[in-house]
């Protein structure tokens, strides 16, 4: 019963460097999502997706991009790294509009 | 634009002492209001949804209502275990906006034995 999985937890970067979070979910949803949640700013959508081979931006998408190669699969990507990158990353799915079943979030910080 | 505005920000209770949390928001329409709970270094952990004005849910000590412009959780004779970060987000109907989530900023619920 893992619902949804995030790979890494931590991770530590240096500014200009590049890297890939992966999102993993069992539940066959539809709809995965990336937030972003930084200590006063709350959790902002960064990009979504509603079906395999689809993405679209959500409210803060500079400096990242996505994909949805596969139904169970969603990857957050940076391509160069920026210290403001520096948050919590949450990936979350949906099949309906019940709500989100989130990650446990990984901790990236940029040096 | 869909906001959504919590308060306070932290709250601190004693054991037993019941009390309230504010969830307003702006919205074109509604589709549906949640309630979250967040354990520090832990995903958001989904508690209710709520569709329309008058409606009410209930879990263990915690009672969500919902209004036309805001919701409250309630939370009765808390425990130190209810401690967590509550966030409250809105779903909006409409194309662009269909499933996607805006959240509030949370508020920090602290309950001392």
């Amino acid at each position: 019963n893992a619902g949804v999985t995030q790979t890494p937890k931590f991770r530590v970067l240096k500014t200009g460097q590049s890297m890939t979070l992966l999102c993993a979910q069992d539940m066959n949803h539809e709809y995965m999502y990336w937030y972003r949640q930084d200590p006063g700013m709350g959790l902002r959508l960064i990009h979504y997706s509603v079906g395999e081979g689809t993405t679209a931006k959500g409210e803060v998408p500079d400096g990242y991009n996505v994909s949805r190669l596969k139904k169970q699969n969603f990857l957050l990507g940076l391509e160069s790294a920026a210290p403001s990158q520096t948050s919590v990353y949450f990936c979350a799915s949906a099949g309906q509009v019940y709500g989100y079943t989130f990650g446990s979030g990984t901790r990236l910080t940029v040096v | 634009e869909d906001q959504v505005t919590q308060s306070p920000e932290a709250l601190r209770l004693q054991e037993g002492e019941s009390s309230s949390l504010n969830c307003s928001y702006t919205v074109s329409g509604l589709r549906g209001l949640f309630w979250y709970r967040q354990d520090p270094g832990k995903g958001p952990e989904f508690l209710f949804t709520l569709y329309s004005a008058g409606e009410e849910k209930e879990k263990e000590r915690l009672k969500a209502t919902l209004t036309k412009k805001e919701s409250f959780l309630h939370i009765t004779a808390p425990k130190p275990e209810d401690s967590a970060t509550y966030l409250c987000a809105v779903q909006a109907v409409g194309g662009g906006s269909n499933y996607k989530l805006t959240f509030g900023k949370g508020t920090l619920l602290t309950v001392n034995p």
